[in-house]
């Protein structure tokens, strides 16, 4: 079974600083995904960022990035110069490529950013 | 443009009575997915479709109901045997194969059981 985990308490984070969201992930599958939504408050989730298992680099995608660290089996998120429509939540996912390509979702974490 | 569109928005019921939510999408995804919601929760599966005619349970399938009759539209019932059925519902879908696969998620629908 797949299993994410977020446990973060709500962050508050400071406009053009950097923010790091942590996820940790349990899987007995040897090739998965990991995925960072962010959910604003109007509900809609806003893919971000992919990482394969067997990628060799780590993920970027303008201002996000992940931290992926295959050993420890974390793929945090990093947030760089953050701005104000960065207020969200943000879910990280899993999908393991045996069976049938499920999606696991984390509990997710809450970032305000302030002026 | 291409996107999937959920309806209603906000949607109120009286107990006992069963609500069909719709989920349309015209980007030519094979697989369709529902997900539930709670406050302060994370996204838990419904059911989901990786085919026409075809359906499997996710992890909380009891009280719920879908059909995929076409490829473009994956419909929810909310059946009056869902003990809890205040949530907000987000469908899903995505390009089937191994690929990355990200899903891309309709506005959602709110359900209140009155």
């Amino acid at each position: 079974a797949q299993k994410i985990t977020q446990t973060q308490p709500g962050m508050f984070v400071q406009e053009k600083e950097a923010v790091t969201l942590d996820c940790t992930y349990d899987t007995s599958d040897p090739s998965y995904g990991l995925f960072w939504y962010k959910q604003p408050s109007s509900g809609e989730m806003i893919f971000l960022i992919y990482q394969g298992s067997y990628d060799q680099q780590n993920a970027t995608e303008g201002r996000y990035s992940l931290n992926f660290q295959k050993a420890r089996k974390s793929a945090n998120l990093v947030i760089s110069a953050s701005q104000l429509g960065d207020s969200a939540m943000y879910f990280c996912a899993m999908r393991a490529s045996y069976g049938n390509n499920r999606l696991a979702f984390g509990k997710g974490n809450q970032v305000v950013v302030i002026p | 443009d291409g996107g999937i569109t959920q309806s209603p928005k906000y949607l109120f019921r009286k107990e006992g009575q069963n609500v069909t939510l719709s989920c349309e999408q015209n980007l030519n995804h094979d697989a369709m997915y529902w997900y539930r919601q709670d406050p302060g929760q994370g996204l838990r599966l419904i059911y989901y479709s990786q085919i026409v005619n075809d359906f499997q349970k996710g992890d909380i399938a009891e009280g719920y109901s879908v059909s995929r009759e076409k490829k473009e539209s994956f419909p929810l019932t909310v059946t009056s045997a869902q003990k809890n059925p205040t949530a907000f519902y987000l469908c899903a879908s995505r390009v089937g194969g191994l690929d990355t696969g990200e899903l891309f998620f309709g506005e959602g629908s709110r359900l209140t059981v009155l």
